[in-house]
C-alpha cells in the first residue's frame, strides 16, 4: 500500500506565477488535511477536505489560495500570484475516517519562491 | 482546540529511555491525546495517541496523567534514529478534524 504521495518534491516559482501542489491520499483514505511549514516553524493547518468537500477552512488565508478534492484525482492546493512570504514546505496528510485517527503524511512539497 | 506546552529541547544518551513530556491542560474529555515526530527533511510521523489510558506500541509508550492534563511519550531505548522533532498535538475535537502543532520538543540522541 503506497504512502500518501505529493508532487512536485520541489517547486520553484517566480513572484506572480501559480503554484500548483498535488497530493494523492493512501488507497482507500477519502480525508486530506493540507499543513504548511514555514521555515524555522512548526506545521499550521490550513485546509481539511473530503471527496468533493471543503469541510474546515480555517487556516487558509482568504486571498489567493484555494484547495480542490475532486471525486476523481488528487487533491490539488493552489497558489495564485505567488509572493516571497509563500516560500514553505506544504504537506498533505490523508486518513481513512475523520476524528481521532493518525494521519499519515507525505513527504511535502517545498515552494521557493524568487 | 487543545493548547500544548512542550520542552524546546532535549537530550539523551544513546540505548537510555526518554521521557517527553507535554501539558495539555486545556484538553475537553472526548480529545484524544496524538503524538506525531518530524525527521529533519521529513513530514510527520504518527507515533501513538490514546485518551485515558496508558497505551504501548512497537514505537513508543503513551502515559496519560489521571487528570488527563498532561502525558510523557517514552521511548524505552532511544537509538541514533530517533533524533527528530516530537509534537503533541492538540488533539482532534469531535467534529473538528484538524491537527494543532505547537513547537515540539527537539530531540538529540547522544551517540
Amino acid at each position: 500500500n503506497a504512502g500518501v504521495m505529493q508532487n512536485p518534491r520541489h517547486l520553484v516559482r517566480r513572484r506572480g506565477q501559480e503554484a500548483r501542489l498535488r497530493c494523492s491520499p493512501m488507497k482507500g483514505h477519502s480525508h486530506v488535511y493540507w499543513y504548511r511549514q514555514l521555515p524555522e516553524e512548526g506545521l499550521k493547518f490550513m485546509v481539511y477536505l473530503q471527496k468533493e468537500n471543503i469541510i474546515d477552512e480555517s487556516g487558509m488565508p482568504k486571498e489567493r489560495f484555494s484547495a480542490e478534492f475532486p471525486k476523481e484525482g488528487p487533491s490539488i492546493l493552489r497558489i495564485q500570484q505567488v509572493v516571497r512570504g509563500d516560500s514553505a514546505a506544504y504537506f498533505c496528510a490523508s486518513s481513512p475516517r475523520g476524528s481521532r485517527n493518525e494521519q499519515y503524511f507525505g513527504p511535502g512539497t517545498r515552494l521557493t519562491v524568487t | 482546540d487543545a493548547k500544548t506546552t512542550q520542552p524546546n529541547s532535549m537530550e539523551s544518551n544513546e540505548e537510555e529511555p526518554v521521557h517527553l513530556p507535554c501539558n495539555h491542560s486545556t484538553i475537553s474529555g472526548t480529545d484524544y491525546i496524538h503524538w506525531y515526530r518530524q525527521l529533519p527533511s521529513q513530514g510527520p510521523e504518527y507515533v501513538i495517541h490514546g485518551l485515558t489510558s496508558n497505551v504501548n506500541n512497537r514505537m513508543a509508550s503513551l502515559a496519560i496523567a489521571e487528570d488527563r492534563k498532561s502525558s510523557t511519550l517514552i521511548l524505552h531505548r532511544a537509538t541514533l534514529r530517533d533524533a527528530a522533532v516530537y509534537y503533541c498535538t492538540g488533539t482532534l475535537n469531535f467534529g473538528n478534524e484538524k491537527l494543532t502543532f505547537g513547537t515540539g520538543t527537539r530531540l538529540t540522541i547522544i551517540p
